[in-house]
């Protein structure tokens, strides 16, 4: 059974940093590109970063490009997201999701709350 | 970016009967390789997105074939037939085409 697990979620001041983190288990992680979508209160979805199998390549849009970064260990099945330069708009719930050869997320986790404010 | 509008913003059905939900695309979601990477997700209340069609018109994996999907180019519909208690939530179409990846706004699904 496919399972993501985020964790490092919490309170953040506005132009702080904050590294989430994804387990994941069920799979061989080195062999699917993942990403990051998120989701502001009461608000939809909007994706955030990909990344591809060995990590050689990223993908971001740009409203967190040059701000965030994600990056993988594959040793470790795991997925981060360093964020910095923390906004108030930044403030969501960020999923972690098994990114389909980076053209659609066929499994997420839970999410993880991430709140900017001061 | 593409821009993708979805429409109705919000549905009222009763259970048992057939509705269904439009997207379109600001820009053609055929990819170079023939492909058009449109999709549909559902999110109940309080969980996380799930996939429910691939590709336009393909069922995921455990998804009933109450669900349905069709169009192309610009224009797509998923249509909810027999609707249950369990298909209330929010639906999303989504471009996997062009970067960066886009989600429409959603279309909350209600109980009449």
């Amino acid at each position: 059974e496919v399972q993501l697990v985020e964790s490092g979620g919490g309170l953040v001041q506005p132009g702080r940093s904050l590294k989430l983190s994804c387990a994941a288990s069920g799979f061989t992680f080195s062999n699917y590109y993942m990403a990051w979508v998120r989701q502001a209160p009461k608000k939809g979805l909007e994706w955030v970063a990909t990344i591809s199998t060995s990590g050689s390549r990223t993908y971001y849009p740009d409203s967190v490009k040059g701000r965030f970064t994600i990056s993988r260990d594959n040793a470790k099945s795991s997925l981060y997201l360093q964020m910095n330069s923390l906004k108030s708009e930044d403030t969501a719930t960020y999923y972690c999701a098994r990114h389909l050869l980076s053209y659609y997320f066929d499994y997420w986790g839970q999410g993880v709350m991430v709140t900017v404010s001061s | 970016d593409v821009v993708m509008t979805q429409t109705p913003v919000s549905l009222s059905v009763s259970l048992g009967g057939q509705t269904s939900i439009s997207c379109r695309s600001s820009q053609s979601l055929v990819h170079s390789d023939g492909n058009t990477y449109l999709y549909w997700y559902l999110q109940k209340p309080g969980q996380s997105p799930q996939l429910l069609i691939y590709k336009v018109s393909n069922r995921f994996s455990g998804v009933p074939d109450r669900f349905s999907g069709s169009g192309s180019g610009t224009d797509f519909t998923l249509k909810i037939s027999r609707v249950e208690p369990e298909d209330l939530g929010v639906y999303y179409c989504y471009q996997g085409t062009h970067y960066p990846r886009t989600f429409g706004g959603g279309t909350k699904l209600e109980l009449k």
